[in-house]
């Protein structure tokens, strides 16, 4: 079994601040966690991945994310926040020994404003 | 320029009609799956096909039928059993290898007459 948690439903912060969205997980074997952002009514936009290798997973748009095995965390980092990164992003989670389509266990989501 | 895309972006149900959801892709991937999203739910996995005419059951898949006739295109059918059909509705597919990211059309937003 697998599965994500966001710990916080919203993330407030002032632009040019930086930011962190939350995302811990629970697989059975090795992890593979992706971040995507939503944007209203709009479809989900890959932002990044860790598969294997480096802890600090950079990504689009300014975006980082690092993984942390023994805290089962993977947060969602940027240095300076843009009021235009306001949207809905997710966390999910894959088993890297899954051969069943590769099916990914997303979060509920956490909004993130950024203030002017 | 290849991407997903979901049609119709509205779409409004009477009660006892069946409808039927579009998702056409042109990035030639193999797996492709419907979500449903409702608010402060995240995404619940509908239906999902690793080949064609190959498809499985997700968490949520009653009152919904899919096919798989066709690498580019798995369109989702929401049947007269599916009581609560009012959410916002995501195709995505994925290259076949399983440490690849999902792409995502834009959705259909679906509704009760």
């Amino acid at each position: 079994a697998q599965s994500v948690a966001q710990p916080e439903d919203q993330v407030n912060v002032a632009e040019g601040n930086p930011l962190t969205v939350k995302c811990t997980y629970s697989v059975s074997g090795n992890p593979y966690l992706f971040w995507y952002v939503q944007y209203p009514n709009r479809g989900l936009q890959f932002l990044l991945k860790y598969i294997t290798g480096d802890n600090l997973v950079k990504g689009s748009y300014g975006f980082e994310a690092e993984f942390n095995k023994s805290q089962t965390s993977f947060h969602l980092k940027k240095p300076s926040a843009l009021v235009s990164d306001s949207a809905l992003y997710f966390c999910a989670v894959r088993d890297g020994r899954d051969t069943n389509a590769g099916k990914s266990t997303f979060g509920d989501g956490t909004t993130l404003t950024v203030k002017p | 320029d290849g991407g997903i895309t979901q049609s119709p972006k509205y779409l409004f149900r009477k009660e006892g009609q069946n409808v039927t959801l579009s998702c056409e892709q042109n990035l030639n991937h193999d797996a492709m799956y419907w979500y449903r999203q409702d608010p402060g739910q995240g995404l619940r996995l509908i239906y999902y096909s690793q080949i064609v005419n190959d498809f499985q059951k997700g968490d949520i898949a009653e009152g919904y039928s899919v096919s798989r006739e066709k690498k580019e295109s798995f369109p989702l059918t929401v049947t007269s059993a599916q009581k609560n059909p009012t959410a916002f509705y995501l195709c995505a597919s994925r290259l076949g290898f399983h440490n690849q990211p999902q792409h995502f059309g834009d959705g259909t937003r679906l509704s009760i007459l």
